[in-house]
């Protein structure tokens, strides 16, 4: 079946510019998640949403970032004003119920260049 | 801070033997740790996970062990074959109301020589 598909797969922006990042989890997966990777280092956690809502989003960096999920399937993470700081491999990840025993299921990621 | 450490950013290998990925840890929260391996392009994959509630967990080539005391874990591949190189990063869920919020390790790239 398909997997956790994510769009675009490189987006180079100018700073100061505003972009979206969109993600198509596996159908029926309630649980989403968004994770950042900057080079060289591990995932970082930014956003978890259950259903429609966004139950944890203690890893937004800033209020730049702002994430929604309107339906409980498709999430588009959504970045004002960017910094070439913001610069990663932003991934996005689906499980079924979000517990302990449903390992996550990631995307290829979104690679963002802030020029 | 760095709660969750791979000391060792690679590790070559020859087919056939065993291959051994460390990972330590500084939150005493965590109880559930994972393995992803991860291939260049394409998003981390679910390897094994174990809960703090065991030692150790088995899955046909893998092995992940765990020792809370030391706060340590280890994921033993063995036999070691060409397709396992990739990087691997090793991950902590410190459970609460938000499952599935890890965080990771910086990465071991494992390379397996024919």
């Amino acid at each position: 079946g398909a997997g956790v598909s994510q769009t675009p797969s490189n987006k180079v922006t100018e700073k100061g510019k505003y972009v979206e990042l969109r993600c198509d989890p596996i159908s029926g997966h309630t649980a989403l998640y968004w994770y950042r990777q900057s080079l060289g280092q591990g995932p970082e956690f930014l956003i978890y949403f259950q259903g429609t809502g966004a139950a944890d989003d203690s890893g937004l960096p800033n209020d730049r970032f702002f994430a929604v999920r309107p339906e409980g399937s498709v999430s588009t993470l959504k970045i004002q004003r960017t910094e070439r700081g913001d610069s990663a491999v932003y991934l996005c990840a689906s499980s079924s119920r979000g517990g302990k025993g449903s390992p996550l299921h990631f995307g290829n990621g979104t690679r963002l260049t802030v020029t | 801070d760095q709660q969750v450490k791979q000391n060792s950013p690679s590790l070559s290998v020859q087919e056939g033997r065993i291959s051994i990925l460390n990972c330590d840890y500084t939150n005493s929260m965590f109880d559930y740790f994972l393995w992803y391996k991860k291939y260049p392009a394409e998003g981390p994959t679910f390897l094994i996970s174990i809960s703090s509630i065991k030692d150790k967990n088995e899955d046909g080539r893998f092995t992940v062990f765990l020792n809370k005391s030391a706060k340590h874990l280890s994921l033993h591949i063995v036999p070691s074959q060409p397709g396992d190189s990739a990087v691997y990063f090793c991950a902590a869920d410190a459970g609460g109301t938000s499952y599935g919020k890890l965080t990771f390790g910086q990465g071991t790239i494992l390379t397996v020589h024919p």
